[in-house]
């Protein structure tokens, strides 16, 4: 059972250019997200997505974009990279079952922009 | 705005005894929820552990209990009986009601646990 399969596991880019993180889950979750994570700070949100064909901002969405393609797949976009945006990006799924909705996460994805 | 505390950026312990990680939160919504996650050196996030703030009784996950006093606000995780493979950064998290079924999640700076023998 695979979970939630993020690709790619690392990426350098320079500044200006753009690439897109993709996320995709096999438990049929509804709810998607996105989240970095800097040292000393952990993790932050930067979108979400509560069911297929909705998106929101988190707490740090300038500079990204987000598109749920469909119920399996979330892709996170910059347009043009910034080195601040040098993280590890982890994306996760969640459903509400009975009681926690727990957050499911991907391996991570680590960025560096230079 | 929710908020999420870990005080301690670093902790030890011996392996086989007990230990405490912190966490104090803060937010106005009656009904929230309260994780424990863990991130060994590999970097992947474990879920361990999960307080609702109406439960009654402290949740329990085999080694992992959660502290949960509400009103002081905190929520530790203590991890009985340490094993070597218990060194990881530990983090606590809040959730926040997202639109519709979503949950976000508020984490803490985590806390670094390195059991010795």
């Amino acid at each position: 059972n695979a979970g939630v399969t993020q690709t790619p596991k690392f990426q350098v880019l320079k500044t200006g250019q753009s690439m897109t993180l993709q996320c995709a889950q096999d438990m049929n979750h509804n709810s998607m997200y996105w989240y970095r994570q800097d040292p000393g700070m952990g993790l932050r949100l930067i979108y979400y997505s509560a069911s297929e064909g909705t998106t929101d901002k988190g707490e740090v969405p300038n500079g990204y974009n987000v598109s749920r393609l469909n119920k399996r797949e979330f892709s996170l976009r910059l347009e043009s990279a910034a080195p601040s945006q040098t993280s590890v990006y982890f994306c996760a799924s969640s459903d509400r079952g009975a009681g926690a909705n727990v957050l499911t996460f991907g391996a991570g994805s680590r960025l560096t922009v230079l | 705005a929710q908020k999420i505390t870990q005080t301690q950026p670093g902790m030890f312990v011996q392996e086989k005894e007990a230990v405490t990680l912190d966490c104090t939160y803060d937010t106005s919504d009656p009904s929230y929820g309260l994780f424990w996650y863990k991130q060994p050196s590999s970097g992947e996030m474990i879920f361990l552990i999960y307080q609702g703030s109406y439960d009654q009784q402290n949740a329990t996950e085999g080694r992992y209990s959660l502290n949960f006093q509400k009103a002081r606000k905190s929520a530790n995780l203590v991890i009985s009986a340490s094993q070597l493979g218990d060194s990881a950064m530990y983090f606590c998290a809040m959730r926040e009601r997202g639109r519709g079924t979503a949950s976000k999640l508020t984490f803490g700076t985590g806390t670094r646990l390195q059991v010795t023998l």
